[in-house]
């Protein structure tokens, strides 16, 4: 099982320019997440996705899009990039139920807007 | 905002217990308490969670006080690699996990 997979690992982009990120899960997890990490600070939750065909928004959702585009991937966007999202970002998953279940994160991709 | 309170940084001695404490005063009723750990610069990961008793599993115990607004991680014998930054979580579902700022914990020689 390679767990959650991200795409890509880098990368630099001008200010106003787009790009998506992409991440993939191969434990049929329903959940799936995108969170920033700034220098320094802690993880900030932007868009989820509870199951396929639903995404809602997390504390920082502006200036992104995301699309569950089946079970295994979700993606964010980023329409017009800025330096403010200059950030490491991480995908994450984890079952749902009548339980509690811990998420299970990517390796980030670290994300410089000039 | 993050509902926890944790101390910035620790030290502790390799092969020693490292006790990390973590403050959450405002839980509620159905709120689990969460640790995850971040080495590095890689994604963080999942150490263990509790309601209201104590847990512990193969990487850590969890102390959680009867009137649950502290609880304490303990790693039983610290090594070099469980040098990390450790963030206490409160949250009553998978999709409000509130990541605060941590504790970096530096396991010593």
């Amino acid at each position: 099982n390679a767990g959650v997979t991200q795409t890509p690992k880098f990368q630099v982009l001008k200010t106003g320019q787009s790009m998506t990120l992409q991440c993939a899960q191969d434990m049929n997890h329903n959940s799936m997440y995108w969170y920033r990490q700034d220098p320094g600070m802690g993880l900030r939750l932007i868009y989820y996705s509870a199951s396929e065909g639903t995404t809602d928004k997390g504390e920082v959702p502006n200036g992104y899009n995301v699309s569950r585009l089946n079970k295994r991937e979700f993606s964010l966007r980023l329409e017009s990039a800025a330096p403010s999202q200059t950030s490491v970002y991480f995908c994450a998953s984890s079952e749902v139920g009548t339980g509690v279940y811990e998420q299970y994160f990517g390796p980030g991709t670290r994300l410089t807007v000039t | 905002d993050a509902k926890t309170t944790q101390p910035p940084s620790m030290d502790c001695a390799e092969g020693r217990a490292a006790n990390l404490p973590c403050n959450h005063s405002t839980i509620s009723g159905n709120e689990y308490v969460y640790w995850y750990r971040q080495i590095h610069s890689q994604g963080p990961q999942y150490i263990i969670h509790g309601l209201k008793n104590n847990e512990t599993n193969e990487m850590a115990s969890l102390i959680i006080t009867e009137d649950r607004k502290s609880s304490t991680l303990i790693l039983p014998h610290a090594t070099l690699r469980d040098t990390a930054v450790y963030y206490c979580i409160v949250s009553g579902n998978n999709n409000d996990m509130r990541f605060g700022a941590g504790t970096r914990l530096t396991v010593k020689p």
